[in-house]
């Protein structure tokens, strides 16, 4: 069966500097959540997308940003990236009504 | 305090033996609860979710509800070395404008010897 999608898997990158990952859902699933997971921590629930729009808000920073297109596939825009910021990020999808979520392979984002 | 909590462990099981992992949750209302594995430096995977109090039974795996008691549990029979991993108690409460967030408890490492 098809899977979420996350590209890249793996992102190294400078302070400062920014980053966009992406997230294809499972097809048929409009919704799609975002979390980070830091070493030995549990997944935060950072933002999430129905239809295009933005339904919850986690712990996201200011500086990250989020959006669902036509497609249903998101991305997480990040910028001024902090040392902190290094994590593995998930994407997870559902299908609204339905409360099961199925998590993507994850991208792990290094700050240096 | 944590809204949901796991007992990190880890919990060490002999190839064969039934594995009991625990997870309680705070006074809110809950609505649906979830257990995910998750293999060092990988996904949380699902493998059980329970809506309702009771027993659901999925091939070596079962979940346990009980919402008066506000604890949920999953208890893996005939535990095999490559059930060694995190595993994750998910909880949706039901917020004002809730949706679906999750949040999990922590993790209990479970270790099976063969």
């Amino acid at each position: 069966a098809a899977g979420v999608i996350q590209s890249p898997r793996h992102l190294i990158k400078e302070k400062r500097e920014t980053a966009t990952l992406k997230c294809y859902p499972i097809p048929r699933h409009d919704t799609v959540y975002w979390y980070q997971q830091g070493p030995g921590q549990d997944p935060q629930f950072l933002i999430s997308f129905y239809e295009k729009m933005q339904s919850d808000k986690g712990s996201i920073p200011d500086r990250f940003s989020a959006q669902q297109f036509s497609d249903y596939h998101s991305e997480l825009n990040m910028s001024s990236l902090e040392l902190g910021d290094s994590a593995l990020y998930f994407c997870a999808s559902s299908q609204q009504g339905d409360y099961e979520q199925y998590f993507g392979p994850g991208t792990r984002l290094t700050v240096t | 305090q944590k809204e949901v909590e796991q007992n990190s462990g880890p919990l060490s099981v002999p190839e064969g033996a039934i594995a009991s992992l625990n997870c309680t949750y705070s006074d809110r209302v809950s609505q649906s609860f979830f257990w995910y594995r998750q293999y060092s430096g990988k996904s949380p995977e699902l493998i059980m979710s329970i809506y309702s109090n009771g027993d659901k039974e999925d091939g070596r795996f079962t979940a346990q509800l009980n919402k008066a008691s506000q604890y949920v549990s999953l208890l893996i029979r005939d535990s095999q070395p490559s059930d060694s991993a995190t595993y994750l108690c998910a909880v949706n409460f039901r917020l004002a404008n809730a949706g679906n967030m999750l949040t999990f408890g922590g993790g209990t490492r479970l270790m099976v010897k063969p």
